[in-house]
């Protein structure tokens, strides 16, 4: 079957840095996604990584290593408004997204 | 602005009652799709739909129907057989192997 595995949940304290991974095993790949979703809201892009490498975004960053089947989202000088549930999805072969559960993501101050 | 947009917000549904949830996307994107969202799960896919007049099923499609008559609109109905709604419905669009964007989301509860 298909899966994508994510960390639960991650504390971390408020300016420092964050990395959430994400390992997948789908029918065919077109691209790691991450998800941002506060408590009530829906998810919001964050970005997209379709071929190895990391990919910068502001305070976000996102690498993919195909080979691995591994990738992860890397958020730097935490604020508190970062705290959220943050979800990974990989476009299978069928172009349908499969997700991951979600890693909430918690910060103190 | 292009977007995706839902309604109504917020919805209850009566003890063998169908209820229909809206989704009009104006991306003029091909693909469109419904998920349900559980308190502190994932998102889980209902059906799915890559061209008009043409949708199939996701994993829990048991208890839901929809169709596609039109590219920006992609309803759902919750129909009485579904014995457990209460959710958080999201509508998504994208078309190729570009992201999903999201609606806002429908609750749905019962009454």
């Amino acid at each position: 079957g298909q899966s994508l595995e994510q960390p639960s949940e991650v504390t971390a304290v408020e300016g420092a840095i964050v990395q959430i991974n994400c390992t997948y095993q789908t029918s065919g790949f077109y691209g790691l996604s991450w998800y941002q979703q506060h408590d009530g809201g829906a998810p919001t892009f964050l970005s997209y990584n379709a071929l190895d490498g990391l990919e910068e975004t502001g305070r976000f960053s996102s690498f993919l290593s195909r080979s691995d089947s591994y990738g992860y989202l890397l958020l730097q000088e935490l604020q508190m408004k970062d705290s959220a549930s943050y979800f990974c999805a990989v476009k299978d072969s069928n172009y349908q997204l499969i997700w991951g559960a979600g890693t909430k993501l918690i910060i103190k101050p | 602005d292009g977007g995706i947009t839902q309604s109504p917000k917020y919805l209850f549904r009566k003890e063998g009652q169908n209820v229909t949830l809206s989704c009009e996307q104006n991306l003029n994107h091909d693909a469109m799709y419904w998920y349900r969202q559980d308190p502190g799960q994932g998102l889980r896919l209902i059906y799915y739909s890559q061209i008009v007049n043409d949708f199939q099923k996701g994993d829990i499609a048991e208890g839901y129907s929809v169709s596609r008559e039109k590219k920006e609109s992609f309803p759902l109905t919750v129909t009485s057989a579904q014995k457990n709604p209460t959710a958080f419905y999201l509508c998504a669009s994208d078309r190729g192997n570009q992201p999903q964007h999201f609606g806002d989301g429908t609750r749905l509860s019962i009454l």
